[in-house]
This record gives structure tokens, sequence and C-alpha cells, in this order.
């Protein structure tokens, strides 16, 4: 166990609506990584959070966006979903901004029909 | 462009014998590497990680091994194991902030 903890686990949604997904960081982590894996793929970086603020963004649209709160928890936030954002969505969280190891939550399984 | 990338998608392996997955990677400026396993319906595991002023690391039953002349890095699992199998990936970071995954070897174990 990683003590990074994602809900909810499944998800199911209609092309064209909103989600929320929440990730609880390992204590003691101030950032804050969200991953989009497709299947049979790797994780692909879409952003990063420190302290509450973006620092680092992948090559997604701006229909993804994120917070991070006081507590360093984070959340992922799509709109306008499509059927293509079907995926594993992963959380990652780290001790600092450094080369420093990932530790990653469990994941949440988002299908879009 | 730049990618990470595995030589090989699959790797069979004969329950006890040494296993090697190999990785490519082509950003001369990365500079921390890490291998992860997924098993199925899970999240990445940490495995090990290495810096790139270092050639080796070694951890219990693992070894990465680093090659920034051709910018090539492995992954030896000593006496593999059943628990073994799963998909294997390997990550670099190419900045503060971003971790790049290859797309990944699935290693199966055979008894």
């Amino acid at each position: 166990e990683t003590g990074v903890t994602q809900s909810p686990t499944h998800l199911i949604k209609t092309r064209g609506q909103q989600v929320t997904l929440r990730c609880s960081s390992q204590s003691g982590h101030n950032t804050v990584s969200w991953y989009q894996q497709a299947l049979g793929q790797g994780p692909q970086f879409i952003f990063q959070y420190y302290r509450e603020e973006e620092n680092g963004r992948g090559n997604f649209p701006p229909r993804f966006s994120g917070l991070q709160f006081p507590n360093y928890s984070s959340e992922l936030n799509v709109n306008a979903l499509e059927l293509d954002d079907s995926a594993l969505y992963l959380c990652a969280s780290r001790p600092g901004q450094g080369n420093t190891e990932a530790f990653f939550g469990q994941g949440t399984r988002l299908t879009v029909v | 462009g730049e990618s990470v990338g595995l030589h090989l998608p699959t790797l069979s392996v004969q329950e006890g014998d040494n296993s090697i997955i190999n990785c490519a990677y082509s950003n001369s400026a990365s500079d921390y590497f890490i291998w992860y396993k997924q098993e199925s319906g899970k999240g990445p595991q940490f495995i090990i990680d290495i810096r790139s002023n270092m050639d080796k690391r070694q951890g219990q039953r693992v070894t990465v091994l680093l090659n920034k002349t051709v910018k090539h890095l492995s992954l030896q699992i000593a006496a593999t194991q059943p628990g073994d199998s799963a998909v294997y990936f390997c990550a670099e970071n190419r900045g503060d902030y971003k971790l790049s995954f290859g797309a990944g070897t699935t290693v199966t174990v055979r008894a």
C-alpha cells in the first residue's frame, strides 16, 4: 500500500457529461500529479500541483482541470467527456518537487459511453 | 519525437531464471529514471530508481543498469517468481514535474 487513495474506483459516464475524480495523497507529500492510462499503454502526464498551484501540464486540452487543497488532496475534473477519455486515471504523490519517487494510487477506471 | 520505449512488449520467463527487461530513451537531458511494476487492476508500484550520475543500482532481487552512452536502461530480476508476472514500465524525469513512461513490457512467468 502506498498511502495514496483514489475515489471512486470505477465510474461510468455519458458523453458530454462532467466528472470529478479525487485523490488523497500520502501523508507529508505536497506534490500531486495526475496521469491518464489508456488500455495497453503507459501512463501519460496530465498535470501536477505543488502547494495548491499547477506547476506543470502535459498535452491535454483545457477541459481537463484540477485543484489541490490545503491538506494536499487533489481533484481532477474533466468537462464535456468524450469516448476517448475512457481510461484509468492515476494520481501520484511525491514529498517535493525534486527528483524523488512518485507513489501511485490504485486509479479510477472511467468509462465514457 | 523524444520518447521512452521498451525493446520488447512481452517476455516469457521460466520460474527461477533471471529476467532482463530493456528500455531505450532518447532525451539525453533526463537525469532520473524509475522502474515501475503494474499488476492487473492496480496502479504502478515503484521498484527501483537510478540517477544519471550512477551506472548501477541494486535492490532486493533487482538491479538497474544505466548506459548513458547509448541511452539504455535495463532491469534485471533475479530468480524470477510467479509474483513477478506483471507489466513493467520504465519512466524518465525530463524536468522537475513530469514522468514520461514507455508502453511497457508484459512479463509472464512459467511454472
